[in-house]
């Protein structure tokens, strides 16, 4: 089975634009989870989607926000870039039910300038 | 909100050696997940190993195992006959039995092995 995949896998971005990230999950995963890394923040988490619904949110403001299709491609969108924006962002995908792990993609790595 | 404490941002082990991985969590919770995660410099994230909360057993995988201290709220990582190839940044995380899948993560410990 192929893993998860995101792309792209490097990105630069000027303040004040917009970044749509990509997460294609593991096939038959219906899960997606994103999460932001930072040296000063650490792994936070973002958001997740199951079933093309958003089931958690973490604590980051509405210009981060995200979607999920039918196929569970999942898709992240920040908006009004801002330096600190600045970060790995990881997708990790599962099957759906709480006892099933997750699986990590390589990340995007955003540098916003 | 739960929180996880990793107190060691950096830890050193010679190779075929034991090294013991500290990490602390804070939580009202009786049903959760705990997990340690691997994350080497390639940057994709591998589970080492997972404990339910309400098996008492520690998990172990392989050369890699857990001591779970319920009451005490910790769970080390203890990684047996250390290789090179297990340098990388250690994560402690934790997740609550009904929240789907949002970790939370701890800060962080990085292993180096040396020859």
């Amino acid at each position: 089975k192929a893993g998860v995949t995101q792309t792209p896998r490097y990105l630069i971005k000027t303040r004040g634009q917009q970044v749509t990230l990509s997460c294609s999950p593991i096939s038959g995963h219906r899960s997606v989870s994103w999460y932001q890394q930072t040296p000063g923040q650490g792994l936070q988490f973002l958001f997740e989607y199951f079933s093309e619904t958003q089931r958690n949110k973490g604590n980051f403001p509405g210009r981060f926000s995200g979607r999920q299709f039918s196929n569970s491609r999942s898709e992240m969108n920040v908006s009004t870039l801002e330096l600190g924006d600045s970060a790995l962002y990881l997708c990790a995908s599962s099957q759906g039910q709480s006892s099933y792990e997750q699986y990590f993609g390589p990340g995007t790595r955003l540098t916003v300038t | 909100a739960q929180t996880v404490t990793q107190s060691q941002p950096e830890m050193s082990v010679q190779e075929a050696e034991t090294v013991t991985l500290s990490c602390t969590y804070d939580t009202s919770e009786s049903d959760y997940y705990l997990f340690w995660y691997k994350q080497p410099p390639s940057r994709q994230m591998i589970l080492v190993i997972r404990q339910e909360a309400y098996k008492q057993q520690n998990a172990t995988e392989n050369r890699f195992s857990v001591n779970f201290q319920k009451a005490a709220k910790s769970f080390s990582l203890k990684i047996s006959d250390s290789q090179l190839g297990d340098a990388a940044m250690y994560f402690c995380a934790y997740r609550r039995e009904d929240s789907g899948y949002a970790l939370n993560f701890g800060k962080g410990t990085s292993l180096l092995v040396t020859p």
